[in-house]
């Protein structure tokens, strides 16, 4: 079964601007997360997605946004960037289930953002 | 707020002993519990899950939960080089249904000696 995918993996832009990531989730799984990495702040979860509907929400301004699809691809935007928005973005797919297996989160390589 | 932390390390471990990474969380409502781990340049990979207190071992890893005292580990038996990474603990709440977001320790540092 193929991974997580996201595209592009890497992003060079400049402040001020805007930029839209994407993320296709595993095969079969309906929920997409998407997360901001960072040397000083680490992993942390920005919004996931299930059904095409925004299901929670972390602390982020709402410059950050996105959205899912109905083949559960997803997509976030950044606007109005920031030099502090240079990050690694990951996203993250999961299958409902229940069980031993369940929140289970697969991520993706990531798109590494430069903001200039 | 919650929290979850981590000893960032770096952890020395010599090869071939058993490397033990603890991690504490506040939220006692938190459900699910995981470890990933993260080589440099590379992005975080699944290798424990755990829900219910005591050890769940697969292969050479065994996670272990105290929900009472708000604690999880990861014991890596058998250390090898390739083992060498930092391990990110991450918890979650469930509110009702799916995937909520995870909060992630900072991680800790794991190097294996040969």
């Amino acid at each position: 079964k193929a991974g997580v995918t996201q595209t592009p993996r890497y992003l060079i832009k400049t402040r001020g601007q805007q930029v839209t990531l994407s993320c296709s989730p595993i095969s079969g799984h309906r929920s997409v997360s998407w997360y901001q990495q960072t040397p000083g702040q680490g992993l942390q979860f920005l919004f996931e997605y299930f059904s095409e509907t925004q299901r929670n929400k972390g602390n982020f301004p709402g410059r950050f946004s996105g959205r899912q699809f109905s083949n559960s691809r997803s997509e976030m935007n950044v606007s109005t960037l920031e030099l502090g928005d240079s990050a690694l973005y990951l996203c993250a797919s999961s299958a409902v289930l229940t069980g031993d297996s369940y929140n289970e989160q697969f991520f993706g390589p990531g798109t590494r953002l430069t903001v200039l | 707020q919650k929290e979850v932390e981590q000893n960032s390390g770096p952890l020395s471990v010599p090869e071939g002993a058993i490397a033990s990474l603890n991690c504490t969380y506040s939220d006692r409502g938190s459900q699910s519990f995981f470890w990933y781990r993260q080589y440099s340049g590379k992005s975080p990979e699944l290798i424990m899950s755990i829900y219910s207190n005591g050890d769940k071992e697969d292969g050479r890893f065994t996670a272990q939960l105290n929900k009472a005292s708000q604690y999880v580990s990861l014991l890596i038996r058998d250390s090898q080089p390739s083992d060498s990474a930092t391990y990110l603990c991450a918890v979650n709440m469930y509110s009702g249904g799916g995937a909520d977001g995870l909060t992630f320790g900072k991680g800790t540092h794991l190097i294996i000696q040969p």
